[in-house]
């Protein structure tokens, strides 16, 4: 165990829909990213939250929104789902910028 | 253009053996850090090793360690006596920002398999 929690680990939606993920970082660690993995992307930075502020934007796209709660945790929100956003969604978190820990990813299946 | 770059969309290698990944990255940062992470095909990210740009020594991590060559912007994993279990992915990745903005940025990927 890691120490970042993602749920759900599996998520098979069909287009048009709109699903959240959720993410609790390991104790202690202030600051939240959400990454992206595809087969045609491979692995890219979508969103940095540090302390419940947004810090920094990747390739994430307008249909795409997240948010960090005061008790730290954040979820990451996709709506108008398209085939093309199928992929593993990981969640990591930080202190510092040595040590990064990742969740365990939540694989998305949009059909 | 690419800021990290793995040449070695694959690899096959003898168990027991010593393997090494290549990574090359560009940046103008001049403070950054390298990472290396395993992804097994349960597809967790596991992380490996860190050398931070101002580390006077190569990092070191059991069986990891990180052939850090400043001047040439290369950082390559080395795994010493491999294993079976050391057939995953190998994902090179680096942190670039200031002001608590750590993205990672990562490459494409090693395909690492350790034949018995």
């Amino acid at each position: 165990d890691s120490g970042v929690t993602q749920t759900p680990k599996h998520l098979i939606t069909a287009t048009g829909q709109r699903v959240t993920l959720r993410c609790s970082p390991r104790s202690g660690d202030l600051s939240v990213y959400w990454y992206q993995q595809s087969l045609d992307q491979g692995l890219q930075f979508l969103i940095q939250y540090y302390n419940g502020e947004e810090r920094a934007k990747g390739n994430i796209l307008e249909r795409f929104s997240a948010q960090q709660f005061p008790d730290l945790h954040s979820e990451l929100n996709l709506s108008s789902l398209e085939l093309g956003d199928s992929a593993l969604y990981f969640c990591a978190s930080s202190v510092g910028d040595r040590v990064y820990t990742f969740g365990s990813g939540t694989r998305l299946t949009v059909v | 253009a690419q800021k990290i770059t793995q040449t070695q969309p694959g690899m096959f290698v003898q168990e027991k053996e010593a393997v090494t990944l290549d990574c090359t990255y560009d940046t103008s940062d001049p403070s950054y850090g390298l990472f290396w992470y395993k992804q097994p095909s349960s597809g967790e990210m596991i992380f490996l090793i860190y050398q931070g740009s101002y580390d006077q020594q190569n990092a070191t991590e059991g069986r990891y360690s990180l052939n850090f060559q400043k001047a040439r912007k290369s950082a390559n994993l080395v795994i010493s006596a491999s294993q079976l279990g050391d057939s995953a992915m190998y994902f090179c990745a680096m942190r670039e920002g200031k002001d608590s903005n750590y993205q990672l940025i990562w490459g494409a990927g090693t395909k690492l398999i350790i034949k018995p």
